[in-house]
């Protein structure tokens, strides 16, 4: 398994502002994703950060409000910028771990936030 | 269709019954199959873990794989209170790309 921390594990934030997750992982992995959860709602995947590249975004997500930074093998952020209430969500990141006929994913606590 | 669906509960079932949280999908590629726990306010545990089709144990979990009718299954015995949350499968292809989650069920076990 893995142990994944986030920071902050809560916000409430003010329109326009933008707000940057940390995501720190207890040993290397090459595969980092960021999920968005709304509530009662199941995982959207924002976009996946590998390290040395720049990350892969899904439809619906762009750079521009999503930058994210994958600076070494432990650590990925996540900044979402120009915030509105509509970005209020959970956001989650996860690793993936690869052995021999697995390929695991493992999910941080989460960072709940809230735009106002 | 989605590619994956679920059904999204919530489920309410007594202290010390067999629980059955069920997915189907549709994308023929996928491979791997996985079962999260999530409880309120926290981040998605991995449960339990299948590679192609069968079955597999742990403690009062099982999971089973049919992929000839592209539907997997979580049965909990004996539930217990402590099982209340959302229950989300995923799965994903050979490769591990693809990954793709189920909306979740949301399980109450009631004492």
């Amino acid at each position: 398994s893995a142990v994944i921390s986030q920071k902050p594990s809560r916000d409430i934030c003010q329109r326009g502002t933008s707000l940057t997750i940390q995501c720190q992982v207890d040993s290397q992995v090459t595969m980092m994703f960021w999920y968005r959860q709304q509530p009662g709602q199941s995982l959207t995947l924002i976009a996946t950060a590998n390290q040395g590249s720049e990350a892969t975004y899904e439809s619906g997500f762009v750079i521009d409000k999503f930058p994210i930074s994958r600076p070494n093998l432990t650590f990925s952020t996540l900044t979402v910028s120009n915030m509105s209430p509509e970005d209020s969500s959970i956001y989650l990141c996860s690793v993936e771990r690869n052995t021999k006929n697995s390929y695991e994913q493992y999910f941080g606590p989460g960072t709940r936030l809230t735009v106002t | 269709q989605k590619e994956v669906e679920q059904d999204p509960g919530p489920l309410s079932v007594p202290e010390g019954a067999i629980v059955s949280l069920n997915c189907t999908y549709s994308n023929s590629a996928f491979q791997y199959f996985m079962w999260y726990r999530q409880y309120s306010r926290k981040g998605p545990e991995l449960l339990m873990y299948t590679y192609s089709s069968g079955n597999k144990e742990d403690g009062r979990f099982t999971a089973q794989v049919d992929k000839s009718s592209k539907y997997i299954s979580l049965f909990i015995r004996d539930s217990q209170p402590s099982d209340s949350a959302t229950y989300l499968c995923a799965m994903s292809d050979n490769y591990g790309q693809n990954f793709v989650f189920g909306p979740g069920t949301r399980l109450s076990v009631l004492p």
